[in-house]
């Protein structure tokens, strides 16, 4: 399998733009994460899903953002529209049921809006 | 107050020394203890985990968790310069599959 695997790897769009991350997880991992990281605020949870359903959002900064898995194998983050605090690395993860010691990350998004 | 709490660093050191990591937490209720290591540009990778209290070792590396406390550590031995990297602990409960990271340490191994 090839990992976790997140497109674009890096985004640079103007403010008020819509901005659309994409994320494969890995085969057969019932859950994904999205974390945003910023030096300021280290590694922050956004949403994660259990067998493509939304489980906890709460850490969905604003209205502004939005994440859906359709299906097991691809997940988007939405951010419309776009600021420039939303400049961040957002990395998507994959775990496995019971998979309580490890997420596995993809190579993150590299997002700055100007 | 944060769940968990890391110091950022950075923090350098000479090649061969051993470097001592620690994070302090809040939530009594944390069962799994991991720390990952990111490498610049990269997504975290989990380095080690721990359940409940003790110690672990791998190689070089030695993870502990004292309960008590709420405070685990990751000692490295005879760091190399391959070792510089961000460590990040992360904590789960024993149910469900949320992660509670730490803001990360920045490491830098000096050949």
């Amino acid at each position: 399998d090839a990992g976790v695997i997140q497109s674009p790897r890096h985004e640079v769009t103007e403010m008020g733009q819509e901005v659309t991350l994409r994320c494969k997880p890995i085969s057969g991992h019932d859950y994904l994460f999205w974390y945003r990281q910023t030096m300021m605020r280290g590694l922050e949870l956004l949403i994660y899903f259990n067998n493509n359903v939304p489980i906890d959002d709460s850490g969905m900064p604003e209205d502004r953002f939005s994440a859906k898995m359709p299906n097991a194998s691809f997940s988007t983050l939405k951010i419309q529209p776009s600021e420039p605090r939303d400049s961040a690395v957002y990395f998507c993860a994959s775990s496995l049921d019971r998979g309580v010691t490890e997420a596995f990350f993809g190579q993150g998004t590299r997002l700055t809006v100007v | 107050q944060k769940e968990v709490e890391q110091d950022p660093g950075p923090l350098s050191v000479p090649e061969g020394a051993i470097v001592s990591l620690n994070c302090t937490y809040s939530n009594s209720a944390f069962q799994y203890f991991m720390w990952y290591r990111q490498y610049s540009r990269k997504g975290p990778e989990l380095l080690m985990y721990t359940y409940s209290s003790g110690n672990k070792e791998d190689g070089r590396f030695t993870a502990q968790v004292d309960k008590s406390s709420k405070y685990i550590s990751l000692f490295i031995r005879d760091s190399q310069p391959s070792d510089s990297a961000t460590y990040l602990c992360a904590m789960s409960f024993n149910t469900g599959n949320q992660f509670y990271f730490g803001t990360g340490t920045s490491l830098t191994v000096i050949p």
